[in-house]
């Protein structure tokens, strides 16, 4: 397994457009992050899932953004009407069991709203 | 809630000359806390993380931090900086509303190691 994944890397669109991002994470962990970054800040936590289930999304920073994790395996993050503000890096963790088992970081994808 | 403040946006120090960089932590419960690293264009990577027992934790490459309850610290350290230490480096406390899952970071410290 070469880490966690997500695609694309980068993201270029125009604003009002809806735009969804993909994270594979470790085959074998079953806990799933996403949090956003901007630029000169540390990720902010957006939402989580154990297994399929999305646990926590009080987070997510407005309804126009959702997330899934269907089959407990991949997750894919949505925004919908994006606005230029939601320019950022948004990235995938995941973990294994354990009250503080190591979350492994995806290399993220830049998203730019044009 | 938790929050994490890291003193000191940029950090340069020479090759070789001891690195310290700062985090101050805010928990209504004893904290879980973390340090990672990001080099450019990569993800996030774990140096270190207290949980319970011994307050001075080593990491990976030389790293090594200091849990200081009265102080509400956890700055790290590394006895001589190398130039493969330049990157970005964050602090972080476990999110107790999410049951310890999610993460809380600090703004970062970018490290320059000059020659």
């Amino acid at each position: 397994d070469t880490g966690v994944s997500q695609n694309p890397r980068h993201k270029i669109t125009k604003r009002g457009q809806n735009v969804t991002f993909r994270c594979d994470p470790i085959s074998e962990h079953n806990r799933l992050y996403w949090y956003r970054q901007t630029l000169g800040q540390g990720p902010e936590f957006l939402t989580y899932f154990q297994n399929e289930a999305q646990l926590e999304k009080s987070r997510l920073l407005s309804d126009r953004f959702s997330a899934e994790r269907p089959k407990g395996s991949f997750s894919t993050l949505e925004i919908q009407r994006t606005e230029q503000g939601d320019s950022a890096m948004y990235l995938c963790a995941s973990s294994g069991q354990g009250l503080v088992a190591e979350a492994f970081f995806g290399q993220g994808t830049r998203l730019t709203v044009v | 809630a938790q929050s994490v403040t890291q003193l000191g946006s940029h950090v340069s120090v020479s090759e070789g000359a001891l690195v310290l960089l700062r985090c101050n932590y805010s928990s209504s419960v004893p904290p879980y806390l973390f340090w990672y690293v990001q080099y450019p264009n990569q993800g996030l990577q774990l140096l270190l993380k207290y949980t319970t027992g011994a307050t001075l934790v080593k990491g990976i490459n030389g790293f090594e931090a200091e849990f200081k309850k009265s102080e509400t610290s956890f700055h790290l350290t590394k006895p001589s900086a190398h130039m493969s230490d330049a990157a970005e480096y964050f602090c972080a406390v476990s999110g107790l509303d999410t049951g310890r899952r999610a993460l809380t970071f600090g703004s970062g410290t970018r490290l320059q190691v000059q020659p």
